[in-house]
């Protein structure tokens, strides 16, 4: 199995400023076929589902803000926040689709300093 | 805009099967791939297994013994089969859609999920 690995646990950061956010997986996640690695992060937010905020490593869903990016390839790779709301006070996790089964990072937490 | 809606017992006795049915409205269950994902009480996911549209099925090795995930799609509904329960298997059970397109195994629309207690 591909294990996930995200760091840190938690981090606290002010409104307005950068929230940065790691994933590391056991094996690469990049498909040489078609140079896409298959990485997908979610938010979740206390008592909800998780909504999906980015795939294909970089891609934003539809309706996401454009705060939110998707960086990496290989087996490392970034969330960043770049600049901090009140909303966005949740817990990410990271995915890798690029083989079964499907693997997640343990999640990051993400609150206001 | 698909909206997804998980059902089903939410306490099991040990030993016993847990059964959940995800019924998707404002969209056709043929055309995508669905999946079932559980997450224990203040812990990370897990994914249990999909259904592709196609109807086959791929499951995690780690449940691949006691899961069975089905599909109606007279009823547009899709339901996951959980035998041998334990209290391990106590978590909100999350029914998804699959992405659109070859490899797009990430969960793009998710139902609210349902806790599932296993006691005695």
């Amino acid at each position: 199995d591909i294990v996930m690995t995200q760091s840190p646990d938690s981090l606290a950061v002010s409104l307005g400023e950068r929230a940065t956010i790691n994933c590391k997986s056991s094996q690469s996640v990049l498909y040489s076929s078609n140079n896409k690695n298959y990485l997908a992060w979610y938010q979740q937010k206390p008592g909800q589902p998780p909504k999906l905020l980015i795939y294909w490593a970089s891609t934003r869903e539809s309706g996401v803000p454009d705060r939110f990016s998707g960086s990496g390839s290989g087996t490392d790779f970034t969330l960043t926040i770049s600049s901090l709301q009140a909303e966005d006070v949740a817990v990410y996790f990271c995915q890798q689709y690029y083989t079964t089964p499907l693997t997640f990072g343990g999640g990051t937490k993400v609150e206001i300093k | 805009q698909v909206q997804l809606q998980e059902s089903g017992p939410g306490l099991v006795k040990p030993s016993e099967t847990l059964s959940l049915t995800c019924t998707v409205s404002g969209g056709s269950i043929s055309s995508y791939s669905w999946s079932w994902i559980r997450q224990p009480p203040g812990k990370g996911l897990e994914w249990i297994g999909y259904i592709y549209y196609s109807g086959s099925t791929n499951y995690n090795s780690s449940l691949k013994s006691r899961v069975t995930i089905s599909e109606d799609t007279s009823k547009n509904q899709f339901s996951l089969k959980l035998s041998s329960v334990t209290a391990a298997d106590t978590a909100v059970y999350y029914c998804a859609r699959v992405g659109y397109g070859s490899g797009s195994y990430f969960m793009d629309v998710w139902g609210k999920g349902t806790t599932v207690t296993v006691s005695s």
